[in-house]
């Protein structure tokens, strides 16, 4: 597709289930980034891979938050047993290459955990 | 953690008027980068600033940083209604990997 492309848009889970959110990259870009956005407040990094490797995993906020790209294009995001504060907006980015170059961000996946 | 403060943290105009927006970062960058985020949508890059660059200018855009300051500013001239969005900075440290350290954002309304 055209741009990054994420899904679903919404999720609501209840406390303690499970959640897989999922990212399709613009086709060919090397580095995938996920972040996430409470509300009123600005991105906070989450995870970075360069192709299929996570090279960066120093923002996910517990070991609940796990995150692949096996085959270096889809990444899945997953939450296990959710929590109320982990309720946000998850965003994912791509770009070219790794470094310093814009990235492109999908239109995010609003998670609700009530 | 974020990086820095945006300030203010909400603005009203009247279309036609100019609005700037300030960034203050806290650690050494290779690049600042603004981005504009329409209500419940995703973000979307406007303008990068190296760090050996003092200014740049794109369309209705112009960028400064101040590298001895640690800030940056957004003069977007001439407002119009299609500019009422959040305004994020976000840098980019040297040697990594292009992770973005995002202010919390200013949040602009360009009246009618």
């Amino acid at each position: 597709g055209a741009g990054v492309s994420q899904s679903p848009r919404y999720k609501v889970a209840k406390r303690g289930q499970d959640v897989a959110l999922r990212c399709d990259p613009i086709s060919g870009h090397v580095s995938l980034f996920w972040y996430q956005q409470a509300l009123g407040q600005g991105p906070e990094f989450l995870t970075y891979f360069q192709n299929e490797a996570q090279l960066d995993k120093s923002g996910l906020p517990s070991d609940r938050f796990f995150a692949e790209r096996p085959e270096g294009s889809v990444s899945t995001l997953k939450i296990q047993r959710t929590q109320q504060e982990d309720s946000a907006v998850y965003l994912c980015a791509s770009s070219v290459k790794a470094g310093y170059t814009e990235a492109f961000f999908g239109q995010g996946t609003r998670l609700t955990v009530v | 953690s974020q990086q820095g403060e945006e300030d203010p943290q909400a603005l009203s105009i009247q279309e036609g008027e100019n609005a700037t927006m300030n960034c203050s970062y806290k650690t050494s960058i290779n690049n600042l980068q603004w981005y504009r985020q329409n209500s419940g949508r995703g973000l979307v890059h406007l303008i990068l600033i190296r760090s050996n660059e003092r200014e740049k200018h794109s369309g209705r855009l112009r960028v400064t940083l101040d590298t001895s300051k640690k800030s940056s500013s957004l003069l977007i001239t001439a407002s119009r209604a299609a500019d009422t969005a959040s305004y994020f900075c976000a840098t980019a440290t040297s040697g990594n990997t292009g992770k973005l350290i995002f202010g919390q954002g200013t949040t602009l309304q360009v009246k009618p």
